[in-house]
């Protein structure tokens, strides 16, 4: 399966409202979760299932969507916030991640 | 609280061996499935491999199919990745990331709740 973000760069501002879109080739249902990466660290579970936060997520991130289109949402960005989100489908046991969004600085 | 440490990395020669291994701690061991994932340089993940908490359930991405082999060893709690002839495009931080499913047959395997530091991998002559 497939999968591709849009954008794969992202300038945004402090205070910014930010949308990734992650579409698969295939239907995934719900089985989509959302990482965070930061320079020279491992990436960080942000969501699962489409829209879960594990706790310690901040409320400010949110994920929706099914099937084959999904999205991730900061409604206020904030400093900690820039960095590279990958979606990744888990619908099989052959896991894969999209390309990747480098969300800037403005 | 969840840790795993990767060990193993270094520089090898293409078509050299090199074996990896990641030592958890923090939950029990034999309850999730334990996974590979690596990055080469400044690009994104891929899932290399995977195998299942109990019984012996294991799975390839077809990039390494043939060519790496994943064991664990429940009473040490370390996972392996052994790694034959290399390629330049093996080149990659290897993470050894814990699964939030079993991986029982083909179902239970998710997403991944926990993350080594990762260990780099380098094949160059």
């Amino acid at each position: 399966i497939q999968m591709t973000q849009s954008p794969s760069t992202l300038s945004a501002s402090v205070g910014d409202r930010v949308t990734i879109t992650c579409r698969a080739s295939q239907s995934v249902s719900n089985w989509l979760a959302w990482y965070q990466q930061k320079p020279g660290k491992a990436p960080k579970l942000l969501i699962h299932k489409a829209s879960s936060l594990p706790s310690g997520v901040p409320s400010r991130f949110s994920g929706s969507g099914s099937g084959t289109e999904f999205t991730l949402t900061i409604s206020s960005l904030q400093p900690d916030d820039f960095a590279t989100y990958y979606c990744q489908q888990y619908n099989s046991y052959s896991r894969t991640f999209g390309q990747g969004t480098k969300v800037e600085i403005k | 609280e969840v840790q795993l440490l990767e060990s193993g990395g270094g520089l090898v020669q293409p078509g050299g061996s090199l074996r990896l291994s990641c030592v958890a701690s923090g939950f029990t061991f034999t309850d999730y499935a334990m996974n590979w994932v690596r990055q080469a340089p400044g690009k994104g993940l891929e899932w290399v491999s995977g195998f299942s908490g109990r019984g012996t359930n294991t799975y390839y991405a077809d990039s390494v199919k043939g060519r790496v082999t994943i064991s664990r060893d429940n009473s040490k709690n370390t996972l392996y990745l052994q790694m034959h002839s290399l390629r330049a495009e093996d080149t990659a931080i290897y993470y050894c990331a814990k699964d939030t499913g079993s991986g029982v047959g083909a179902l239970g395997w998710y997403y991944f709740d926990s993350w080594g530091q990762g260990t780099l991998v380098t094949v160059s002559s």
